[in-house]
């Protein structure tokens, strides 16, 4: 099955710098790729996705890379806020299985 | 605010015993995921319903069940209660079934003692 790697674990910077947060997926099949952003006792957040045609999407502050051939998918946040501050998922499905894997998770810090 | 809801918000139970959650999908999905967060992890899949059928299953025991209702509102139901299924239980709602964007409820949180 689907096995979903995040990197790193937790990430501190300074407000305004830039955030990366690195996803690597085992299933060559897996071709929809959101991120989700977890603030303390709440839910996921839907905050990007992107699918296996595209190769970067961008929102805003919020951008999402996809290499398909080196089974990498990145998230970069800039000009970062304080706000920013929570727990980061990627996670990778295919279109033959509802099984949404899920990273491990990124605790994002932004230091005023 | 996603619109899904969720409760309890919280529930202490002891081992052996069973639990039901309950979730309210967002107006006009018909598909609801369920997922077990343990601390300091990532949603692990537990199965999806679509239409009251079930549509999908991770690596769970057959002591988790479900139900969803003809209003598309989902239960989970877990049977003799480990010590181990203290977690956050999350469930999301989306439009169809498939790869449709997931919208998150705010979870309930499970302790077995």
């Amino acid at each position: 099955g689907e096995n979903v790697e995040q990197h790193p674990s937790t990430l501190s910077v300074q407000e305004g710098d830039s955030a990366v947060i690195k996803c690597t997926y085992s299933d060559s099949a897996s071709n929809y790729f959101p991120w989700y952003k977890q603030e303390l006792g709440k839910g996921p957040q839907l905050i990007i996705d992107i699918r296996s045609n595209v190769g970067e999407k961008k929102d805003q502050r919020i951008a999402v890379t996809l290499n398909k051939t080196a089974k990498h998918f990145s998230l970069h946040i800039t000009e970062t806020q304080p706000e920013d501050s929570a727990v980061y998922f990627c996670a990778a499905s295919t279109a033959s299985n509802n099984d949404m894997r899920f990273g491990a998770g990124t605790r994002l810090t932004v230091k005023p | 605010e996603t619109g899904v809801t969720q409760s309890p918000t919280h529930l202490i139970k002891t081992r052996g015993q069973q639990v039901t959650l309950r979730c309210s999908s967002q107006s006009g999905h018909n598909t609801v995921s369920w997922y077990q967060q343990a601390l300091g992890q990532g949603p692990q899949f537990i199965f999806q319903y679509y239409r009251e059928e079930e549509n999908g299953r991770g690596n769970f025991p057959p002591r988790f069940s479900g139900l969803q209702f003809p209003n598309y509102s989902s239960e989970l139901n877990v049977n003799a209660l480990e010590l181990d299924d203290s977690a956050l239980y999350l469930c999301a709602s989306s439009l169809d079934s498939g790869q449709e964007t997931q919208y998150f409820g705010p979870g309930t949180r499970l302790l077995v003692l």
